[in-house]
């Protein structure tokens, strides 16, 4: 079917508002990792999903942001209270899994976050 | 967690030259994988690399990785406009891939 799709593309909000990104993943995918991308920076990982669960959200950088998958297909990113720094793209990706070393992953087009 | 260097950061060549770009890593890998990235767009998959000294091609592309399985390498011959985007490597251990910070191609006519 369809790749992996995220809403909204753009997002702008003021600090201190609170924003939900979406992400469907392809139909299938048991694996479901969310990124964030700085400028000039390559992905950075914040946490995967293996159907429903979140098995590693390590990389989160604060209690602010919050995932979940409760379905084990579409997820949502939350970050309450957002600030400056929370501008950047936020990528979703699925894959085939579980894995056992990396498998290849499916990127959405992102939403591109602008706190001001 | 996993680090990797990935050299140069920027890269421009004349179209028609070649281009390399290099991936490093201090620990041994399992495997590697290489995505494109072009301006204002999503990594879209390459290649995964297993294998010690493991060569792959696809069409003007060639991917290495080396035999202690530290470093891994993308080469295009003769690039083309088309060719212009960041290339990342991604490695990982277990499920957690951790992305350089790419390569960015720019070409000129």
């Amino acid at each position: 079917g369809a790749g992996v799709s995220q809403s909204p593309r753009y997002k702008v909000a003021k600090r201190g508002q609170d924003v939900a990104l979406r992400c469907d993943p392809i139909s299938g995918h048991v694996s479901l990792f969310w990124y964030q991308q700085a400028l000039g920076q390559g992905p950075e990982f914040l946490t995967y999903f293996q159907n429903e669960a979140q098995l590693d959200k390590s990389g989160l950088p604060s209690d602010r942001f919050f995932a979940e998958r409760p379905e084990g297909s579409v997820s949502t990113l939350k970050i309450q209270r957002t600030q400056q720094e929370d501008s950047a793209v936020y990528l979703c990706a699925s894959s085939l899994g579980p894995p056992a070393g990396l498998y290849e992953q499916y990127f959405g087009p992102g939403t591109r976050l602008t706190v001001t | 967690g996993q680090q990797v260097m990935q050299i140069p950061q920027y890269q421009h060549v004349q179209e028609g030259e070649d281009f390399t770009t290099y991936c490093n890593s201090s620990t041994t890998l399992s495997n590697i994988q290489w995505y494109k990235q072009r301006p204002g767009g999503h990594p879209v998959f390459l290649i995964q690399l297993v294998k010690s000294g493991e060569v792959k091609k696809q069409k003007r592309l060639t991917f290495q990785f080396g035999e202690a399985k530290k470093n891994s390498s993308l080469h295009i011959t003769a690039t083309q406009t088309t060719d212009v985007g960041t290339y990342f490597c991604a490695v990982g251990r277990s499920y957690i891939p951790t992305f350089g910070r790419g390569t960015s191609l720019i070409v000129h006519p």
